[in-house]
């Protein structure tokens, strides 16, 4: 049972324009989720979260949004830039279960064109 | 380095034998997850520990697989008597954990290979 999904494996972006990366879940006990950027060989690397008493979050060039009545987060990008080329992880978590063990995502692989 | 440390980076064992994987949170963090990520997939949770505790226990398999995190040292991941399925990357985080909702932050992982 995939709880987090990721339906697009790959995408592909220019430069410049903005990079539109989707995750879906369907466990409505989860109540924080997170991006996690990674590149072959090392860990995932911790890129912005947001709690489900949000809709929105931004941090620079990045920035999530969450639809909980469609169970649906979007993390956007934008400018995009070629070295944001690497593998992105949707997370989740569900705080009653007071362990904050995360569910992933299969990852979708962005590729940035210079 | 003030990050999670994770060690050996890479390794190699014969089916039949033992694997360790070793772990250190990053300073200040006392909560220690385990996660394993087979081929293209994503990464699926193991095992969350705290100095001397097992938390959570629902990801491991039911048998050849421990965890502990003892109060001096790392968190080791134990796999006894590996078989070729058991070929993954491992990956330890660490989280302070002072509120529920905080990011845990990854190591580089371990990628075992067996033979």
């Amino acid at each position: 049972d995939q709880q987090v999904k990721q339906n697009s494996p790959s995408l592909s972006v220019q430069e410049g324009r903005i990079s539109i990366l989707n995750c879906d879940y369907t466990n409505s006990m989860f109540d924080y989720f997170l991006w996690y950027k990674k590149y072959p060989a090392e860990g995932p690397t911790f890129l912005i979260s947001i709690s489900s008493i949000k809709d929105k979050n931004e941090d620079g060039r990045f920035t999530v949004f969450l639809n909980k009545s469609a169970k649906h987060l979007s993390l956007h990008i934008v400018p995009s830039q070629p070295g944001d080329s690497a593998v992105y992880f949707c997370a989740a978590s569900a705080g009653s279960s007071n362990t904050g063990k995360l569910i992933f995502g299969q990852g979708t692989t962005l590729q940035v064109k210079p | 380095n003030a990050g999670v440390m994770q060690n050996p980076r890479h390794l190699v064992r014969r089916r039949g034998q033992e694997a360790r994987l070793r772990c250190s949170p990053m300073k200040g963090h006392s909560h220690v997850y385990w996660y394993r990520q087979l081929p293209e997939e994503g990464l699926k949770f193991m095992v969350y520990l705290q100095k001397e505790n097992i938390i959570d226990e629902s990801g491991m398999p039911k048998e050849r697989f421990s965890a502990e995190f003892p109060k001096e040292g790392p968190s080791i991941l134990r796999i006894q008597q590996v078989v070729r399925g058991d070929s993954a990357a491992y990956f330890c985080a660490s989280s302070p954990r002072k509120s529920l909702n905080q990011p845990q932050h990854f190591g580089d992982g371990t990628r075992l290979s067996i033979l």
